[in-house]
Order: C-alpha cells, then structure tokens, then sequence
C-alpha cells in the first residue's frame, strides 16, 4: 500500500521566515512528487513538482527531494500570511492517480 | 494552466436519489481523469480511474455500482453517486493529467439529508 506521511501541524511561524514543511513516502518506486496548496473549501493547486535528487527552486518555494531517504520537503521563504493553508504532499506518476498525504496546516502569523 | 471545469460546485438532495457530477477538461484532450473524494480534515483518497471509451478503474473499497463513472469522451468524465446517504457527503474532486502536471476541478460539495 503506498503511504504518504505528513505531519498534520499546525505549523505556525513568524511572518517573514522560512516555513520548512516535511513529507515522507513508502513507495520506492514513486518517481514523481509533487506539493499542493488547499485553502479550505477549495481545490488543490498546485505549487511544484519534482522527479530528481535534490532542490528545485521556484520563486520563493524550494522542494528537496531525497529518494534514498525518501523524504520530499517544501521551503517557503519570506513568509506571507497568504501562504496560510493546507499543504498537500503527493506521489505519483504516469496513468496513475496521486497518493496524498493528509496535509500539513500552516499558519503564517502577521 | 490548463482548466480543467467540475460542476455543479455544490449540491444537496434528500437520501436515496442519484447525482451526477461532471467534469470538463476545458483547453485540453484527456484521455484519463481521476475522482477523488475528501472528508473533512482528512485527504483527498483517489476513488477511481476514468478511462474514455472503456471502464473505469476502481480503488479498493469504492463501490462500482453506487459510483457510476462514465468517460464518453476525451474531454467530460461524470460520477453519478447512486443511492445517496448521509455518509457519501463529502468533497468530490476531479483531476486530469497534461503532461507531468495534474489539474484539479474546483470540486463538488455533496450534502445528503
């Protein structure tokens, strides 16, 4: 059974700092990840994806990927209280449906 | 992105009557489209797998004849919940995959009285 295991939170930081947000993964042979941002009531959207070892930066988002320690993360830096939600980690590929974890609340305090 | 449109947004029916949800990938062909169903405070679990022109594909513990999924075409899937109860109220969303990326509907809020 493929798992996607994420901290519930809440997640509360400071206005301006660096939200660090964690997720790991039981499938060895997930190849692709991706993150989602839920606000409540709404859909998924997603913030980034990646397949390779390592970091992928995109604006002020940051995704680490280590698949031999299967654990993906999320950075987002200079925090706004907009980045307030719930952040969906996802494994998944090809024909396949996502795998997500239960989401991690985050709370950016003014 | 692309656009992938799920209508309606909300509904609520009385128990034991049928809905159907519908999903359009808007710009886009796709041959896939995926349900799932989210709980409050929980994830979204992947229910099924439509396929155009063929069956879906069922995930384990999801009744295939109480959630009728037909995909006959390369751009609507509907879900027809069946029978409805009070349990099968919840958050029903669709996806469609382009490329690596997967699109979300804006998601079906069912309420069952």
């Amino acid at each position: 059974q493929k798992e996607v295991e994420q901290n519930s939170g809440p997640l509360s930081v400071p206005e301006g700092a660096i939200a660090s947000l964690n997720c790991t993964y039981s499938d060895r042979g997930s190849q692709s990840f991706f993150w989602y941002r839920q606000y409540s009531g709404k859909s998924p959207e997603l913030i980034m994806f990646i397949y390779s070892n390592g970091d992928k930066e995109d604006g002020r988002f940051t995704a680490q990927l280590n698949k031999a320690s299967q654990y993906v993360s999320l950075l987002i830096r200079d925090s706004q209280p907009s980045d307030s939600a719930t952040y969906l980690c996802a494994s998944g590929g090809g024909a396949d449906g996502l795998t997500f974890g239960k989401g991690t609340h985050l709370i950016i305090q003014p | 992105g692309a656009v992938v449109s799920q209508h309606p947004s909300w509904v609520i029916c009385k128990s034991g009557t049928s809905v159907k949800i519908e999903c359009r990938s808007l710009d886009f062909q796709a041959t896939t489209m995926f349900w799932y169903r989210q709980f409050p405070k929980q994830s979204l679990m992947l229910m099924a797998t439509s396929n155009e022109g063929s069956k879906a594909t069922y995930e384990q513990g999801v009744e295939k004849d109480k959630f009728l999924i037909n995909h006959a075409s390369l751009t609507l899937s509907t879900l027809t919940v069946t029978s409805a109860h009070p349990e099968d109220s919840s958050f029903y969303i669709c996806s469609a995959r382009l490329n690596t990326e997967a699109f979300f509907g804006q998601g079906t809020r069912l309420t069952v009285v």
